[in-house]
C-alpha cells in the first residue's frame, strides 16, 4: 500500500525567507513523487513531479524539491518565499510497482502562510 | 493555456437524488480522473478511466456510483441515490497520453456537491 504523509498542518514563514514544506512517502515500489499547489476556490496546479534522475528537482514559480531514497522523503522548498506562495500544498505519490493505474495517493496538506 | 474545467461550481441536492457532475478535460488527454475532498480531509481517489473503461477503482466507488464519456468532450460522474456522506469537494482531472504512465494529472477546480 502507498501513504504519503505531511508533519505540518501550517507554515508560517516571513516573506523573503526560505520555505520548506515537508513530505515523506511509502510505496512498495518505486516512487513517482509530485507536488501541487491549490489557491482558494481553484482547483490543483501541478508544481512538479520526481520520476528518476537527479534527486533535485525544479518546478514553476520557483519551487524545487529533493528526493531523498533513504529517508523517504520528498521535501518541497523556495528559496526565497512571497506573499503570493500563501496556499495550501499536496504532495502525491503513485507506486509504479504496485499496479496503480495513475491513482494518486495525497497527503493531507500543509497551510502555506508568508507574512509581509 | 488549456485547463480542466467543470460544471456545475456547486450543487446542491436532497438525499436520495441522482447527480450528475461534469468535467471538460484537456482536449487531448486521454486519462480521466475523479478524486473527492471531504471538507477537512485529504484528497481521496475515486477512479480512472481511459480507453472508454474503467481502469481502477477505490473501495469508494461502490455500486452507487458510475462514470460516462458520453461524447468526445465531456467525462461525467453520476451519483446514483446521494448520501449525507457524499458532500464533499469532487474533483476532475485528466492526463496527456503517452508511452509513459508518470504524466502529471492536470485537476479542475471541483464541483461542491451538498447533501441535504
Amino acid at each position: 500500500a502507498q501513504s504519503v504523509a505531511q508533519p505540518e498542518d501550517q507554515v508560517n514563514v516571513a516573506e523573503g525567507n526560505p520555505l520548506t514544506v515537508k513530505c515523506t512517502y511509502s510505496v512498495s515500489g518505486n516512487p513517482y513523487l509530485f507536488w501541487y499547489v491549490q489557491y482558494p476556490n481553484r482547483g490543483l496546479q501541478f508544481l512538479l513531479k520526481y520520476i528518476t534522475g537527479d534527486n533535485l528537482v525544479k518546478g514553476s514559480y520557483g519551487f524545487e524539491a529533493e528526493f531523498n531514497k533513504s529517508q523517504t522523503s520528498f521535501h518541497l522548498k523556495k528559496p526565497s518565499a512571497l506573499v503570493s506562495d500563501s496556499a495550501l500544498y499536496f504532495c502525491a505519490v503513485r507506486d509504479i510497482g504496485g499496479g496503480s493505474w495513475g491513482k494518486l495517493q495525497f497527503g493531507a496538506g500543509t497551510q502555506v502562510v508568508v507574512t509581509p | 493555456e488549456p485547463e480542466v474545467t467543470q460544471t456545475p461550481s456547486h450543487q446542491v441536492t436532497q438525499m436520495g437524488q441522482e447527480v450528475i457532475l461534469r468535467c471538460v478535460p484537456i482536449s487531448n488527454h486521454l486519462y480521466f480522473y475523479w478524486y473527492r475532498q471531504i471538507l477537512g480531509q485529504k484528497v481521496e481517489f475515486l477512479v480512472s478511466f481511459y480507453n472508454n473503461e474503467i481502469s481502477e477503482k477505490s473501495e469508494i466507488f461502490d455500486d452507487q456510483f458510475s462514470v460516462e464519456r458520453p461524447d468526445g468532450s465531456n467525462f461525467t460522474l453520476k451519483i446514483r441515490s446521494t448520501k449525507l456522506e457524499d458532500s464533499a469537494m469532487y474533483f476532475c482531472a485528466s492526463s496527456r497520453p503517452s508511452g509513459e504512465s508518470y504524466n502529471e494529472q492536470f485537476f479542475g477546480p471541483g464541483t461542491r456537491l451538498t447533501v441535504l
